[in-house]
């Protein structure tokens, strides 16, 4: 398997542009998770879904920020419009079920956003 | 969300050394934790998950520990080696089930 697929892996944009940031979870996971990797509040959670399905956004920080998973094998982190704060390393992540948590998170390689 | 505590921030060892940090979690409402090595410009790649108390897990030279009534983990490292360096993330969950990282431990062992 080719693990957990994230494009791009580097973006570099301009403030007020919209940023879409791509993921393809390992085949047959039932989890995929995006988080957030800054300094200063290291590695949060943002959204997950179940079967395609969101179950908690609660980590999503504002209104800018939206997560669609239209099938299995994919899913979309957009930002609308981005800012500069939200310059960070943007992680995808997949387990094949969550149930307990006891399953092993696979992290993609991450996407590195630079706003200017 | 939990609060999770990782001790210490960052450990600078010799080669050869062995060493040890420590998560600390919430013991109330505890489901399973996880240990991630995290090296640079990489992805996050698990260690271990462990649920019971008491529970140890090894995998070569590292090993931890879990102690779910007083809320920590430890990780152990035995005769570190430079491809060691990394940073070590603790990961507990609860009853929301998705896992909140610590900050980590960042490990530079030096040659």
């Amino acid at each position: 398997d080719a693990g957990v697929i994230q494009s791009p892996r580097h973006e570099v944009t301009e403030m007020g542009q919209e940023v879409t940031l791509r993921c393809k979870p390992i085949s047959g996971h039932d989890y995929l998770f995006w988080y957030r990797q800054t300094m200063m509040r290291g590695l949060e959670l943002l959204i997950y879904f179940n079967n395609n399905v969101p179950i908690d956004d609660s980590g999503m920080p504002e209104d800018r920020f939206s997560a669609k998973m239209p099938n299995a094998s994919f899913s979309t982190l957009k930002i609308q419009p981005s800012e500069p704060r939200d310059s960070a390393v943007y992680f995808c992540a997949s387990s094949l079920d969550a149930t307990g948590s006891t399953d092993t998170q696979y992290f993609g390689p991450g996407t590195r956003l630079t706003v200017l | 969300i939990l609060n999770v505590e990782q001790s210490p921030q960052s450990l600078h060892v010799q080669e050869g050394d062995s060493t040890n940090f420590t998560c600390s979690f919430p013991s109330s409402n505890f489901y399973a934790l996880h240990w991630y090595r995290w090296e640079t410009a990489k992805s996050p790649e698990a260690l271990f998950v462990m649920t019971l108390n008491g529970d140890e897990k090894k995998k070569g030279r590292i090993s931890a520990t879990l102690n779910t009534k007083e809320g920590y983990s430890y990780l152990y490292i035995k005769g570190s080696q430079p491809e060691d360096s990394a940073t070590y993330l603790c990961a507990p969950s609860g009853s929301a089930r998705q896992l909140t990282f610590g900050s980590g431990t960042q490990l530079t062992v030096l040659p």
